[in-house]
């Protein structure tokens, strides 16, 4: 399976900050994903990166909050913007190449917000 | 919406013990996926299943796609110290593409 690295591995930033998130892989891949994992729960679909196109994000979030890019089909990164304690989690970039193929992740980001 | 409902929450077993742990959809899936997440990594993909009925075995673990498609089991046999973590069940969403939900988790942890 391809080889996922995301930048940073964590963070403590200040609240009203921003902090972009790259995700890099070792071979072209056809699907990119975020997703988020708030402490001790489970994860949750942020938004599909498109590439070349604007993501498609998922019911409570909102471009403004997450802008997404996806240039190419091996990198893609991940903005939190304007940052508030509630969006300390751990952020998660996965991919996949073909439908119904299981999902591969990164080690994730661990952002906390102060 | 969907849901994935994992049981049990967390456990503590005993090293060597077998462990079990099941995920409930409220909608038909065609594809269980289950991953572990030791902590501070991303989930790491142990078992995929497609088709209902299904039984397949990665080492020690196994994990049955359920009859009725609306469950998946996992199974853990001889449990070591290194099976801690956390254990997530997944399925496709019903919006038919790529993507994927996940369960509430099952937080396992072994006392040696």
């Amino acid at each position: 399976s391809a080889v996922i690295s995301q930048k940073p591995s964590r963070d403590i930033c200040q609240r009203g900050t921003s902090l972009t998130i790259q995700c890099q892989v070792d071979s072209q891949v056809t699907m990119m994903f975020w997703y988020r994992q708030q402490p001790g729960q489970s994860l949750t679909l942020i938004a599909t990166a498109n590439q070349g196109s604007e993501a498609t994000y998922e019911s409570g979030f909102v471009i403004d909050k997450f802008p997404i890019s996806r240039p190419n089909l091996t990198f893609s990164t991940l903005t939190v913007s304007n940052m508030s304690p509630e969006d300390s989690s751990i952020y998660l970039c996965s991919v996949t190449d073909t439908y119904n193929s299981p999902l591969h992740f990164g080690n994730g980001t661990r952002l906390t917000v102060t | 919406g969907q849901q994935l409902n994992q049981s049990p929450q967390s456990m503590f077993i005993q090293e060597g013990e077998d462990v079990s742990m099941n995920c409930t959809s409220s909608s038909i899936f065609n594809t269980w996926l289950w991953y572990k997440q030791d902590p501070g990594e991303g989930p790491v993909l142990l078992i995929a299943l497609y088709k209902a009925g299904e039984l397949t075995s990665n080492g020690r673990l196994t994990a049955q796609f359920g009859i009725t498609r609306k469950d998946s089991f996992l199974n853990i046999s001889a449990s070591i110290p290194s099976d801690v973590g956390i254990y997530f069940c997944a399925g496709p969403t019903t919006s038919g593409t790529y993507k994927y939900i996940f369960g509430t988790g099952t937080r396992l942890k072994v006392l040696a």
